[in-house]
């Protein structure tokens, strides 16, 4: 099966400008996780969707939003972008996020904000 | 809040030698992972601990989970350059549906 993929691998935008990014989860996985990592913060759980639904939140602004399609990919959009949102961004798929489900993650986004 | 706390942040080591991370929390976990990351990619997934007290080996690797459940470690004997890359504990938090929550990670170099 193939891994789960991300688009674009590198970005640069400035301040005030909004991006989206996508990713496409391993065939037959329903749940898409994303996560912010910065080397100040580590890992950062941003969201999860399963089923098209947003089932659970980080702590994250307003600004970071997302969406799962019908064939599972999920994109996320960051409006009105800061210096500080520049870091990697990871997608994870899984069949579903049970206890202790294995997390399959993609290679990221470097996000970077000039 | 639940939070993972990793130890020691950077480790910068010879090959051959031994080393042991720690994952430590106030909090307790009904399990708990490990995952590697090298530069460039994705976090991989070595192990999931699940059992107070539980150790499982994999090749040169062993990992071990707390009787309480709050802590683990992995050990790496004679480590392989190979085997430079950041390693990340991850807890699984309950409440409505689960979500992953992850330590700061160690860092680790090992030199030839």
């Amino acid at each position: 099966k193939a891994g789960v993929t991300q688009t674009p691998r590198y970005l640069i935008k400035t301040r005030g400008q909004q991006v989206t990014l996508s990713c496409s989860p391993i065939s037959g996985h329903r749940s898409v996780s994303w996560y912010q990592q910065t080397p100040g913060q580590g890992l950062q759980f941003l969201f999860e969707y399963f089923s098209e639904t947003q089932r659970n939140k980080g702590n994250f602004p307003g600004r970071f939003s997302g969406r799962q399609f019908s064939n599972s990919r999920s994109e996320m959009n960051v409006s009105t972008l800061e210096l500080g949102d520049s870091a990697l961004y990871l997608c994870a798929s899984s069949p579903m996020t049970a206890e202790a489900d294995t997390q399959y993650f993609g290679p990221g986004t470097r996000l970077t904000v000039l | 809040t639940q939070l993972l706390e990793q130890s020691p942040q950077f480790l910068s080591i010879q090959e051959g030698e031994n080393l042991t991370v720690y994952c430590n929390s106030s909090s307790v976990f009904s399990s708990l992972q490990w995952y590697r990351q090298e530069p460039g990619e994705g976090p991989v997934l070595l192990v999931t601990v699940v059992t107070g007290g539980e150790v499982k080996k994999l090749k040169r690797l062993t990992f071990q989970f707390g009787d309480a459940r709050k802590d683990s470690s992995l050990h790496i004997t004679a480590a392989q350059t190979g085997d430079t890359g950041l390693y990340l504990c991850a807890g699984w938090v309950s409440g409505g549906y689960n979500k992953l929550i992850f330590g700061a990670g160690t860092r680790l170099a090992v030199h030839p």
